[in-house]
């Protein structure tokens, strides 16, 4: 089943502890991106990748990390998390070169107190 | 910044009405799309809409595009319960890899 996947689903922690948020797509798409969600505010775009090792900051990427060794695999990494990163995270990714047509994971309510 | 913003924010209507969304945007854009999402749970992509077209149909989907005024129109048709769901659009920009979402029309379809 096409699908993109996102691990963990939930997550609590707390505030200065590093954590990863994992994605993986089996569509062989090489568009892959990173939004978070806050009510009243829409979905906003922290990270992008057009393909394998090439990535660009989105709208609000402070305090994100990520990374494109493998053409599946996208994780957002939090490297030190404080509480106004509390959100809804969504991963896509799109077959187009650019953004276009996307697919979203589930995603993950990462909570940090 | 949001590029998006969509009206109304909420629209309730009865089964089987049509149900109307509206989205304007500030710069030039490749494309523009229209996502479903329920209640917290991942987008649905429902249609998009290159920005040398005026008009795409999709099923009970009729999606508007006028780049002069820089905005565009949802309509649902006929519409049905199970469409009850937040409304977002998103346009392309900087070359067609930066995605910018509106914050979203919640729709809500009484049976």
């Amino acid at each position: 089943e096409a699908q993109v996947t996102q691990n963990p689903r939930y997550l609590i922690t707390v505030t200065g502890k590093k954590l990863t948020v994992t994605c993986s797509q089996n569509m062989n798409h090489e568009y892959m991106s990173w939004y978070r969600q806050d009510p009243g505010l829409g979905l906003r775009q922290i990270y992008y990748s057009m393909n394998v090792e090439v990535t660009d900051k989105g709208d609000v990427p402070e305090g994100y990390k990520v990374s494109r060794k493998e053409k599946r695999n996208f994780p957002l990494i939090l490297e030190s998390p404080s509480p106004n990163q509390t959100s809804l995270y969504f991963c896509a990714s799109s077959f187009r070169q650019g953004a276009g047509e996307q697919y979203f994971g589930p995603g993950t309510r990462l909570t940090v107190t | 910044s949001q590029q998006g913003e969509e009206d109304p924010q909420a629209l309730s209507i009865q089964e089987g009405e049509n149900a109307t969304m509206n989205c304007s945007y500030k710069t030039s854009i490749n494309n523009l799309q229209w996502y479903r999402q329920n209640s917290g749970r991942g987008l649905v992509h429902l249609i998009l809409i290159r920005s040398n077209e005026r008009e795409k149909h999709s099923g009970r989907l009729r999606v508007t595009l006028d780049t002069s005024k820089k905005s565009s129109s949802l309509l649902i048709t006929a519409s049905r319960a199970a469409d009850t769901a937040s409304y977002f659009c998103a346009t392309d920009t900087a070359g067609g890899f930066k995605t910018i979402f509106g914050a979203g029309t919640r729709l809500f379809v009484k049976a």
